[in-house]
């Protein structure tokens, strides 16, 4: 079965510095990976999906990620935050193949400093 | 274009009631997905829709959740004889294709049991 561990329930930085919240996820295949971005009383909003190719996966708001499969990791970056950045962050896993329900993660709660 | 949306938005209800959410997804998807939220938790499955027929409903906790897509467009999921642990964000997604589509959420309809 699918699992995904996000180890940090909360994370806080400063404006301007850079982000790096973990995940980590347990397929026996290769699997189909996902960050979103929920916003307070918002739905989910993808940021960026991995799939194959090129592991280090570029996405919206100027965030990326990077596949690594020996660590089994799909960690989600971004050089330097900003406060709108702040919301909850869900990694999620999928199958490739058949039905596409996602596992997902616990979340990373981030909060920005002024 | 329109994104998913989900009636009521919110949705107050005692102990032992039945309550319906709707689900309309964005038109042309043929996938259609439930997902339960409970605080502090990330979005857990509950049932998968391709057109008209549920394609995996092995999320469903026990056979008080029923969920139905007469027409292949909108859901509605329904909850009998309600429990203060059906406490929730119920968020419904839509995906263009089986497999490799992605899923776009709607802002979730909050329930509380009272």
């Amino acid at each position: 079965a699918q699992s995904v561990t996000q180890p940090d329930i909360h994370i806080t930085v400063s404006e301007g510095a850079s982000l790096e919240l973990r995940c980590n996820y347990s397929y026996g295949a290769t699997p189909y990976l996902f960050w979103y971005v929920q916003s307070p009383g918002q739905g989910l909003q993808l940021l960026l999906k991995y799939f194959s190719g090129d592991t280090l996966v570029q996405g919206i708001k100027g965030f990326e990620a990077e596949f690594k499969r020996s660590q089994s990791s799909f960690n989600l970056r971004k050089p330097s935050v900003h406060w709108s950045d702040a919301a909850e962050y869900f990694c999620a896993v999928g199958k490739i193949q058949g039905a596409q329900k996602l596992v997902f993660g616990q979340g990373t709660r981030l909060t920005i400093n002024p | 274009g329109a994104g998913v949306s989900q009636t009521p938005s919110n949705k107050v209800t005692e102990k032992g009631k039945y309550v319906e959410l709707r689900c309309d997804p964005i038109s042309g998807h043929t996938a259609l997905y439930w997902y339960r939220q409970s605080l502090g938790q990330g979005p857990e499955f509950l049932i998968y829709f391709q057109g008209t027929g549920a394609a995996d409903d092995s999320g469903l906790p026990n056979d008080r959740f029923f969920a139905v897509r007469p027409e292949g467009s909108v859901s509605t999921l329904k909850i009998q004889r309600t429990e203060r642990g059906d406490s929730a964000v119920y968020l419904c997604a839509s995906s263009d294709r089986q497999g490799e589509g992605t899923q776009y959420f709607g802002p979730g309809t909050r329930l509380l049991v009272l």
